[in-house]
């Protein structure tokens, strides 16, 4: 079956250390993204990628990193620097023709105390 | 910039129908998009409008007004399984990035 994986659904960390979320697809798309979800808000762009080797900065992008040496991949990175990193985080992939029409991982939900 | 705005929340019966209406002020897009999200789950694509009108998926419609800026949801035949939080999004012009509403959360109640 297709689809997007994140793992893993929920992480626990220290304020002050980077952890790392992983977004693994097997739809063949070329454009992937990572949303911040807060309670009972929308979902907030933090970087998006249109193909390997290649990313943008969303909206808010301050405190995270991400790469995308696959086209399967697209790990994000949370930074010491990200002052409310405690979230749920979504990633998205999509036919670059089709970005109106994005599918989704089943999120992870990160806590940082 | 670029906004959208739905309402926070609305409570229909079951069986009955509702709308779930969504504003935007963007400087262009390429049209509006919906999506549904159960709590503690991802978000999933349910419709999409290029052009102004009404696009029906089964128990599910979708308008656009670009003369407007305006969009709707509409639930039919409601159930109890449709309670859930509803997003409409725009896919911006010249890009990728897709801005997303707030969200309404629909109850849904018997």
């Amino acid at each position: 079956d297709g689809g997007i994986t994140q793992s893993p659904k929920y992480l626990f960390r220290k304020e002050g250390q980077n952890v790392t979320l992983s977004c693994e697809q097997n739809l063949n798309h070329d454009a992937m993204y990572w949303y911040r979800q807060d309670p009972g808000q929308g979902l907030r762009l933090i970087y998006y990628s249109q193909i390997v080797n290649d990313f943008q900065k969303g909206d808010i992008a301050e405190g995270y990193s991400v790469s995308r040496e696959k086209k399967e991949s697209f790990p994000l990175t949370v930074t010491s620097a990200q002052k409310n990193p405690t979230a749920f985080y979504l990633c998205a992939s999509s036919n670059p023709g089709q970005a109106y029409e994005q599918y989704f991982g089943p999120g992870t939900r990160l806590t940082v105390t | 910039g670029q906004s959208l705005e739905q309402p926070s929340e609305v409570t229909a019966v079951e069986g009955a129908i509702v709308q779930i209406n969504c504003t935007y002020q963007t400087s262009g897009f390429y049209g509006l998009s919906w999506y549904q999200q159960h709590d503690g789950g991802a978000p999933t694509f349910l419709s999409y409008n290029a052009l102004d009108g009404l696009e029906e998926t089964g128990r599910f419609s979708s308008f656009l007004s670009r003369s407007d800026s305006y969009g709707y949801l509409l639930l039919q035949e409601l159930q109890m399984k449709d309670s859930a939080s509803y997003f409409c999004a725009v896919r911006e012009t010249g890009g990728f990035k897709t801005i997303f509403g707030a969200g309404t959360r629909l109850f849904v109640k018997a």
